[in-house]
């Protein structure tokens, strides 16, 4: 167990639907990353945020948003779903934005979206 | 923009045997990870290589880093089926975000 907690698991959806998936990072750490993972994609950064700022941008799409809140949680929200943003989405988290020595990113167990 | 990318991207070998995984990153990094994953499940952290000529090993597996060439490597010694999984290689970006960058992932299949 990484620490880093998602929710939900699993979701099934229709096109043009919105989802929210939510992380809570290991406590303690102050940066949440999102990933997306597919099949023909493999692991795509999103987004990345520090102690509720967003700190880098990646291939994350205008239809896709994200927030940290104070508490350090994180959710992603996906809206007007399309079939091909089914996938496997990650957060992790690490300290410090990770400049700790040798520090990690830990990920959570994932959330299974699947469009419809 | 930083890349990365591994090969082979695929790679089936027979119980016993040896084998390495190569990851290639594009631009200057200062920490290099190495992570498993199994099908459907979470990436599991293996290896955290700082600096130049950074070896370590767990098990079978043992990974390097050479920063002047921007390589690292996965070498499996005498692999066992246990080790069946897909297998990636992150880099963080120094350019000021922080941000980790995978490589397309090595599917390794250990035959019995």
């Amino acid at each position: 167990d990484s620490g880093v907690t998602q929710t939900p698991k699993h979701l099934i959806t229709a096109t043009g639907q919105r989802v929210t998936l939510r992380c809570s990072p290991r406590s303690g750490d102050l940066s949440v990353y999102w990933y997306q993972q597919s099949l023909d994609q493999g692991l795509q950064f999103l987004i990345q945020y520090y102690n509720g700022e967003e700190r880098a941008k990646g291939n994350i799409l205008e239809r896709f948003s994200a927030q940290q809140f104070p508490d350090l949680h994180s959710e992603l929200n996906l809206s007007s779903l399309e079939l091909g943003d089914s996938a496997l989405y990650f957060c992790a988290s690490s300290e410090q934005s990770g400049q700790a020595i040798g520090g990690t990113i830990y990920f959570g167990e994932g959330s299974w979206l699947t469009v419809v | 923009e930083l890349k990365v990318e591994q090969n082979p991207l695929f790679l089936s070998m027979q119980e016993g045997k040896n084998y390495t995984i190569y990851c290639n990153y594009s631009t200057t990094s200062d920490r290099l990870y190495w992570y498993r994953q199994d099908p459907g499940k979470s990436l599991e952290s293996l290896f955290v290589l700082l600096s130049n000529g950074a070896v370590k090993q767990e098990g079978r597996l043992m990974a390097s880093l050479d920063t002047k060439a921007r390589l690292s490597t996965l070498h499996i010694t005498a692999a066992v089926h246990d080790l069946s999984a897909t297998y990636f290689c992150a880099v963080r970006d120094t350019s000021g975000t922080y941000k980790y960058i995978f490589g397309t992932g090595t599917r390794l299949k250990v035959l019995a």
